[in-house]
Order: C-alpha cells, then sequence, then structure tokens
C-alpha cells in the first residue's frame, strides 16, 4: 500500500524559500503524477503543480514565476520549492499522487487517489 | 482556469439523512470531475472520481453524478463518521481546480 510523507521546515522567514520533500513508500514513483496542494488557514484546497516521473511539470500560473517541482526517482521522492514566500504561503501543504484510468473517445479520467497527512509550514519573521 | 463552485458552504443533517452536495463548474468538463472527503488534521480521501466511479474501499452510501458543468454527491444514511469538509475537483485542465468546500455537520 503506497503512502506518502511530508517533510520540511515547519517555520519559514518572509523573503527566503520554502522547501519540502515528499517520500514514496511502499510502491514506486515511476509511471505516475506527483502533485503538491496546499490549504491555507480556514480556507480551501489549492492545487500548486504536479511532477511526472520523467520530470515534466505543470504549474498553476498563480504561483508559477515562483514555484519548482522537482522528482528524484532514485531515492523515490518528490520535492516543492516555493521561493520569496510571504504570510500569505502559511498554510498545510500536502502530497498527492495523480492516477489516471482510460475511457472511451480518448478521454483520461486524472484523480488524487493517494494523499500525504500533510505539514504545516508558517511563514513568519 | 475552470472555476468550480460548490453549495451550500456547510449544512447540518441528522443521522440516517440523505445529503446532497452540488459543485458547478464554469465551462463543460465532460465527467472529469472528483470528490474528496477532507477531515481535520489528515490528508483528504478519495471518494469519487470520474463524476461517479466509487473510489475502493469508500463506503457505498456515497455516489455522484452528472456531466458537462453540474455534478452532485450524494450520501444516503448520514453516519457521525461523515462530519467532514467536501470538496469537488476538475481533472480536466490545468490548473487543478476545487470546489471552495462543503462542512457537513451532524445535528
Amino acid at each position: 500500500q503506497v503512502q506518502l510523507q511530508e517533510s520540511g521546515p515547519g517555520l519559514v522567514k518572509p523573503s527566503e524559500t520554502l522547501s519540502l520533500t515528499c517520500s514514496v513508500s511502499g510502491g514506486s514513483i515511476r509511471n505516475y503524477d506527483w502533485s503538491w496542494i496546499r490549504q491555507p488557514p480556514g480556507k480551501g484546497l489549492e492545487w500548486i503543480g504536479n511532477v511526472h516521473y520523467s520530470g515534466s511539470t505543470n504549474y498553476n500560473p498563480s504561483l508559477k514565476s515562483r514555484v519548482t517541482i522537482s522528482v528524484d526517482t532514485s531515492k523515490n521522492q518528490f520535492s516543492l520549492a516555493l521561493n520569496s514566500v510571504t504570510a500569505a504561503d502559511t498554510a498545510v501543504y500536502y502530497c498527492a499522487r495523480q492516477e489516471v484510468m482510460y475511457g472511451d473517445y480518448e478521454t483520461y479520467y486524472y484523480y488524487l487517489d493517494v494523499w500525504g497527512t500533510g505539514t504545516t509550514v508558517t511563514v513568519s519573521s | 482556469d475552470v472555476q468550480m463552485t460548490q453549495s451550500p458552504s456547510s449544512l447540518s443533517a441528522s443521522v440516517g439523512d440523505r445529503v446532497t452536495i452540488t459543485c458547478r463548474a464554469s465551462q463543460n468538463i465532460g465527467s472529469i470531475l472528483n470528490w474528496y472527503q477532507h477531515k481535520p488534521g489528515k490528508g483528504p480521501k478519495l471518494l469519487i472520481y470520474a463524476a461517479s466511479s466509487l473510489q475502493s474501499g469508500a463506503p457505498s452510501r456515497f455516489s455522484g453524478s452528472g456531466y458537462g458543468t453540474e455534478f452532485i454527491l450524494t450520501i444516503d444514511n448520514l453516519q457521525p463518521e461523515d462530519l467532514a469538509t467536501y470538496y469537488c475537483q476538475q481533472c480536466y485542465s490545468f490548473p487543478r481546480t476545487f470546489g471552495q468546500g462543503t462542512k457537513v455537520e451532524i445535528k
């Protein structure tokens, strides 16, 4: 059974870089896309971006200029770097696996089927 | 971006009730729509994918329907453990977007 675990500093200073890692256990990181999602206090879920095990990425345009998501297949991990952080980046950060089901007429059904428990990151001096 | 709008934002129902949550997309997304259950302190849990397919391990009292721009999550026979916030999400296009959430409380 695949499990995901986020790790990284819980406190980051304004203007610095937030760096998190998601460790994948119980299965291979290969053949999937891997996502980062966050939830600011009192708000809903926001998709940050994803990375394919080959290294190709997709980012939310609202964060694209500050985000880098990368994958390390040798360590079965993927990572998030968010630079120039402000208090607005304070949130619980989740990693998740994106699965795909192939349907009729070349329709691809994507969904996030495995999630980590989340890690809280506070941006404060 | 595809905007996802859920209603209601919160509801209170009794054990055994049928509960329905609506999710509307700002454009046609076919059936590429997922539902998640989120409890405090935990990661969200996938309930429904492809609008109506029940995820393995999810209770059968959860069901999904809809196509295009309007979707419904139904909880039959509401149970105390269903206390949570429920989110819809479209994976039709990038960026993936979520509804704002519906908080379900038990009377």
